[in-house]
C-alpha cells in the first residue's frame, strides 16, 4: 500500500497562478483532509471530506477550493495564488475517531 | 469546544535524557487521543494513541497516559536519543456538533544534542 500520497512535492507559482494539488489514498477511508502548515503556526485545516461527495470549510478556506472525485481523491485548487499562500500542504485521510494518515507534503512558494 | 493545550519548545535535551512534553486537553465526551510526529522535511506520523480513560499508549520507547481526572496525555520517554529530534504534535478526535474534529495541538520541538 502506498498510504497517502501528494502531487507535486514541490511548486513555485507567480502571483495570480492557479494550480491543483493532487491527493490519492488507498486506503479505503471515509474521510480526507487538507492542512497547511506555516512556522509557528502549526496545522491548520483548510477543507475537509467526511465521504464521497461531501466537503466543508476549515479554519483557513478562504482562496481555496476543493473536490472529492471519488473516495480515493481530494485535489486542492488554488485560482489565483496569492504569497500568502507559500505553505506546506498536507492531505491526510482516516477512518473517522482513528488516527490521520499524512501524506509527505507539498511544499508550495508564490512569488 | 474542544481544544488542545501543548507545551511549546523549543527543548533541548542531552542524549539519554528523560522526556516530558505537556499537553491537556478541553473535550465534551470522551474523546480519542493521539501523538504524531514529524520529522524534518516529512509529513506527520502516529507515534501513540489512547481511546478511553486510564489507557497508556506506547511505542518507540515513547509512552502517554490517558488520564480523564486531570484531562492530560503527557508525553514521556526514559531516554532520548539524536534520532528523536523531530516536532511532536498532541491532537484530539471528539463529536462537536455533527462532525468528528481533530484538534491539533501548536507542536513542540525537541533538539536532542549528543
Amino acid at each position: 500500500n502506498a498510504g497517502v500520497t501528494q502531487t507535486p512535492k514541490f511548486q513555485v507559482l507567480k502571483t495570480g497562478q492557479s494550480m491543483t494539488l493532487q491527493c490519492a489514498q488507498d486506503m479505503n477511508h471515509n474521510s480526507m483532509y487538507w492542512y497547511r502548515q506555516d512556522p509557528g503556526m502549526g496545522l491548520r485545516l483548510i477543507y475537509y471530506s467526511a465521504s464521497e461527495g461531501t466537503t466543508d470549510k476549515g479554519e483557513v478556506p478562504n482562496g481555496y477550493n476543493v473536490s472529492r472525485l471519488n473516495k480515493r481523491e481530494f485535489s486542492l485548487r488554488l485560482e489565483s495564488a496569492a504569497p500568502s499562500q507559500t505553505s506546506v500542504y498536507f492531505c491526510a485521510s482516516r477512518v473517522i475517531a482513528y488516527e490521520q494518515y499524512f501524506g509527505p507534503g507539498t511544499r508550495l512558494t508564490v512569488t | 469546544g474542544n481544544s488542545v493545550t501543548q507545551m511549546e519548545g523549543p527543548v533541548t535535551l542531552s542524549e539519554e535524557a528523560f522526556l516530558t512534553i505537556n499537553c491537556t486537553y478541553t473535550a465534551t465526551g470522551y474523546p480519542s487521543l493521539f501523538w504524531y510526529v514529524q520529522y524534518p522535511g516529512e509529513g506527520l506520523q502516529l507515534l501513540l494513541k489512547a481511546t478511553k480513560a486510564d489507557d497508556k499508549g506506547s511505542n518507540k520507547g515513547f509512552e502517554a497516559t490517558y488520564r480523564k481526572e486531570t484531562t492530560s496525555f503527557h508525553l514521556e520517554k526514559g531516554s532520548v536519543q539524536v534520532s528523536d529530534s523531530a516536532v511532536y504534535f498532541c491532537a484530539l478526535s471528539g463529536w462537536e456538533t455533527s462532525y468528528d474534529k481533530v484538534i491539533f495541538g501548536p507542536g513542540t520541538s525537541l533538539s536532542v544534542i549528543p
